[in-house]
């Protein structure tokens, strides 16, 4: 049973341009969870997708938006950066649509706007 | 949101029993209670949930009051593994989840 992974580890940006994060869920886990972290802050909700559909958002702006491929995997994108977009992104994968079971988070990715 | 009240930071003597708190006032009746745990600069990991009845595993055990406005997560013997930063979150059916900033256990020799 593999975790779950994202790529890139690492990224710089500058204002302006746009990203793609991907997030691999674990296996057998249908439902993908996306976060931003900010340094000294803990997790910041921005949307959940269960099977394929957006089925929750957080108080994040529309630039950011993301999908979830049949195989559950999953992009987040955020386009016109912002210097405050800077930040670790997380993605969590589960199972189920409610939010009644633990999440497994991956390692993140970390994202710097210049 | 969802919100929930911890004490910033807290240390612990190594051997010991971590007791980390955590108020939840406004939980309804069918959210759970959930901690959580991140090292410095890893994802999020998932320790224990519960409903209203005390819940143990190996990591941990969660003890949840009867009127289920606070909880106490215990780690009976601390580790310096254990030094990271703790969440005490709720949610279930369609809430979302909502992470408050935690409570930074340092574990200390």
């Amino acid at each position: 049973e593999t975790g779950v992974t994202q790529s890139p580890t690492h990224l710089i940006k500058t204002r302006g341009q746009q990203v793609t994060l991907r997030c691999s869920s674990q296996s057998g886990h249908n439902t993908v969870s996306w976060y931003q972290q900010a340094l000294g802050q803990g997790p910041q909700f921005i949307f959940q997708y269960y099977r394929e559909e957006e089925n929750g958002r957080g108080n994040f702006p529309p630039r950011f938006s993301g999908l979830q491929f049949p195989n559950y995997s999953s992009e987040l994108n955020v386009n016109a950066l912002e210097l405050d977009d800077s930040a670790l992104y997380l993605c969590a994968s589960s199972f189920g649509e409610l939010s009644y079971n633990e999440q497994f988070f991956g390692p993140g990715t970390r994202l710097t706007v210049l | 949101d969802a919100k929930t009240t911890q004490p910033p930071s807290m240390d612990c003597a190594e051997g010991r029993a971590a007791n980390l708190p955590c108020n939840h006032s406004t939980i309804s009746g069918n959210e759970y209670v959930y901690w959580y745990r991140q090292i410095h600069s890893q994802g999020p990991q998932y320790i224990i949930h519960g409903l209203k009845n005390n819940e143990t595993n190996e990591m941990a055990s969660l003890i949840i009051t009867e009127d289920r406005k606070s909880s106490t997560l215990i780690l009976p013997h601390a580790t310096l593994r254990d030094t990271a930063v703790y969440y005490c979150i709720y949610s279930g059916g369609y809430q979302k989840v909502t992470f408050g900033i935690g409570t930074k256990l340092q574990v200390i020799p």
